[in-house]
């Protein structure tokens, strides 16, 4: 299977910070890499696709990049309803295994 | 609007089967392949097989492999997940997901989430 693994597990911003989050795939997934944001108690929300498509309707303010064994989610300018966790997905290879999460937590 | 309506939470026992369904609303099925994902209190995503609708065809995560079966009903638009043999560590919401378009990759609808207890 693929290992996914997320950096950092946890991480503390304020409203207005710029924050990335990184996903290193233990083999190359090409682009086919998917990002999800998660409140408690919420279904997943997908943010991105294909690495670095934005999903319609999501602010601009969310991007990605990356191929093969290293993405990254970008978020420009933190605001209050971004305080979530953030899963990574590949889809390149099944299993489709997802991250461990990154909880992004108010500072 | 695209939307997956799942069937209501379940109880069961060490050892018996459970049946989760997920049924497409505002779109059609025919063309979409539908991932299962569980989660279970506080820990991460994890993935349990995919349909590809028009064919039947599936496939799963190896550790689910031999205790899972996901099938489709094409003239209801209900997609089901099966799982069999529970124990406590099943314990788990679950949820389906579509990619309306196969091979698009593109997994915006999930369903609303079950979940699922397995307790003696």
């Amino acid at each position: 299977d693929i290992q996914l693994t997320q950096s950092p597990s946890f991480l503390s911003a304020s409203v207005g910070d710029r924050v990335t989050i990184t996903c290193r795939a233990s083999q190359g997934v090409r682009s086919f890499l998917s990002w999800y944001q998660q409140k408690p108690g919420k279904v997943p929300n997908l943010l991105i696709y294909s690495a670095s498509t934005l999903q319609s309707g999501v602010p601009s303010r969310f991007s990605g990049s990356g191929s093969e064994t290293e993405f990254t989610l970008t978020i420009s300018s933190l605001q209050p309803e971004d305080f979530a966790t953030y899963y990574c997905q590949q889809l390149s290879t099944y299993p489709y295994t997802f991250g461990q999460g990154t909880k992004l937590e108010i500072k | 609007q695209m939307q997956l309506v799942q069937s209501g939470p379940e109880v069961k026992k060490p050892g018996t089967s459970v049946t989760v369904s997920c049924k497409a609303s505002g779109f059609s099925m025919r063309d979409s392949a539908v991932q299962w994902v569980r989660q279970a209190r506080g820990q991460r995503l994890e993935w349990i097989g995919w349909i590809v609708v028009y064919s039947g065809n599936a496939n799963y995560a190896q550790k689910f492999e031999d205790r899972v079966t996901i099938t489709r009903d094409m003239s209801r638009g209900i997609i089901y997940m099966e799982l069999r043999s529970l124990r406590s560590e099943d314990t788990a919401v679950y949820y389906c997901a579509a990619d309306p378009m196969v091979g698009s990759r593109i997994y915006a609808s999930w369903g609303q989430g079950t979940l699922v207890t397995v307790s003696s």
